[in-house]
């Protein structure tokens, strides 16, 4: 079984300035890592993912992640936020190589608020 | 349509209430995941389709809960007895793959049923 901790649930931070946000994973087995948006009253939407090579992952929006394997960790960074950035984060995980990695496991959201 | 659409966007149901909440996938897409996702906390797993095979429903809370894609595209979640503990709201995802682990691979998410039993 795979659990996910996102360490903060609201970040407030001033627009133009950096923002990361926290996750941690456990497993017993490895894992896949994704990054998931939810802008309000839409669906939520992949940022990015990392499934394996270069530890250091890009996504939309000027988004980046880094896996780090030996801390379970998947931070989510953007070096200077917008307003329009302001929504709710969920870190997620799913095992490699099961017959169930189709099956997503969520952290628990981090919700950022960009003022101006 | 372009996107995963659900509906109602809110039900109100009374304790005891049956509830039928419907999600339509983006055409062509053979996968489709139901989640539960209760106020302050993230999505939790309720069940997966591969096409109109219901392959896993390992989440499904109790067997008041009952999900359905009799023709391997329109999908519904029904509730019966509906409780408190119930209230949530329900998203409904599709792909075209099942597995999570594709570089092209994504799900799609739709905007979800807000469910609040009284």
């Amino acid at each position: 079984a795979q659990s996910v901790t996102q360490l903060d649930s609201q970040v407030p931070v001033f627009e133009e300035a950096p923002v990361e946000l926290r996750c941690n994973y456990s497993s017993s087995v490895s894992v896949y890592l994704f990054w998931y948006v939810q802008y309000p009253n839409q669906g939520l939407q992949l940022l990015l993912k990392y499934l394996s090579g270069s530890t250091l992952v890009k996504g939309i929006n000027g988004f980046e992640a880094e896996f780090n394997k030996s801390q379970t960790s998947f931070h989510l960074r953007k070096p200077s936020v917008h307003i329009s950035d302001t929504a709710e984060y969920f870190c997620a995980v799913s095992p490699i190589l099961s017959t169930n990695d189709y099956k997503l496991s969520f952290g628990a959201g981090t919700t950022v608020t960009v003022r101006a | 349509g372009a996107g995963v659409s659900q509906s109602p966007r809110y039900k109100v149901a009374k304790r005891g209430q049956d509830v039928a909440l419907r999600c339509d996938p983006i055409s062509g897409h053979v996968s489709l995941f139901w989640y539960q996702q209760a106020l302050g906390q993230g999505p939790e797993f309720l069940t997966y389709f591969q096409n109109e095979a219901q392959l896993d429903k390992s989440g499904l809370p109790s067997d008041r809960f009952f999900a359905e894609r009799p023709e391997g595209s329109v999908s519904t979640l029904k509730i019966q007895r509906t409780q408190q503990e119930d209230s949530a709201v329900y998203l409904c995802a599709s792909s075209l793959d099942n597995s999570q682990g594709g570089e092209g691979e994504k799900l799609f998410f739709g905007s979800g049923t807000q469910l609040s039993v009284l």
